[in-house]
């Protein structure tokens, strides 16, 4: 089975604060995501991730970083966390052939849920 | 632009009854694909399906069953003699060329609350 893991179930951080979400996935997958998950608005993509020290931005990257060091790890970074930052944060993956498009099915982990005060 | 519709917000249900979950798309790809994703209240979304534009059969799966209609660009899904267990967020959603590597258009989710 896929898996997909992320370092924090529940995190709270202060204002200003760098924050850092860490995601790892156990199947060789190319492509890695990060989503922000608001109530009325569904999943929003903030990266992506086709290959290592690869990034591409998603719909909403503002106030924040990628890093792809390692095929398996991809961590989200808020540089300085404010409180509209407060949401739940999803990570997934897909397999994908480097350089190529992929529309397989992506999976995911529990989710981080981040409290900004 | 992509995009994905959920109209509807929330429905709520008594078990046994059957509830249908719309969803519209749009995309001006000709090849695309459509998925449908459950997010139980532990969070973690599970992959339901898959269907690619040019596959417009129906497919059922237990109670599962869904609804591909390219002349109407929706893509519904309904739960049969619904059970206190499909309670959960239900997400629909499009991926197409005009997106890069494999991006997904989310739609905003359906909560379904099955009473018993």
């Amino acid at each position: 089975d896929v898996k997909v893991t992320q370092s924090s179930r529940y995190l709270v951080k202060r204002t200003g604060e760098k924050v850092f979400l860490e995601c790892v996935q156990d199947m060789d997958h190319e492509n890695m995501f990060w989503y922000r998950q608001d109530p009325g608005l569904g999943l929003r993509l903030i990266y992506f991730s086709y290959d290592v020290k690869m990034k591409e931005k998603g719909d909403i990257p503002e106030g924040y970083s990628v890093s792809r060091e390692k095929k398996e790890r991809f961590s989200l970074i808020l540089e300085s966390a404010s409180t509209n930052q407060t949401s739940m944060y999803l990570c997934a993956s897909s397999p994908g052939t480097s350089g190529s498009r992929s529309y397989n099915e992506q999976f995911f982990g529990p989710g981080t849920r981040l409290t900004v005060l | 632009a992509q995009k994905v519709t959920q109209a509807q917000t929330e429905i709520s249900v008594v078990e046994k009854e059957d509830v249908t979950l719309d969803c519209v798309y749009e995309t001006r790809d000709t090849t695309y694909y459509l998925f449908w994703y459950k997010q139980p209240p532990s969070g973690e979304l599970v992959f339901l399906i898959r269907r690619n534009s040019f596959d417009e059969q129906n497919e059922i799966s237990g109670r599962y069953s869904w609804n591909f209609q390219k002349s109407t660009s929706s893509f519904n899904f309904t739960i049969t003699a619904s059970q206190v267990v499909d309670s959960a967020v239900y997400f629909c959603a499009l991926s197409a060329p005009t997106d890069s590597w494999g991006k997904f258009q989310f739609g905003a989710g359906t909560q379904v609350v099955v009473t018993p």
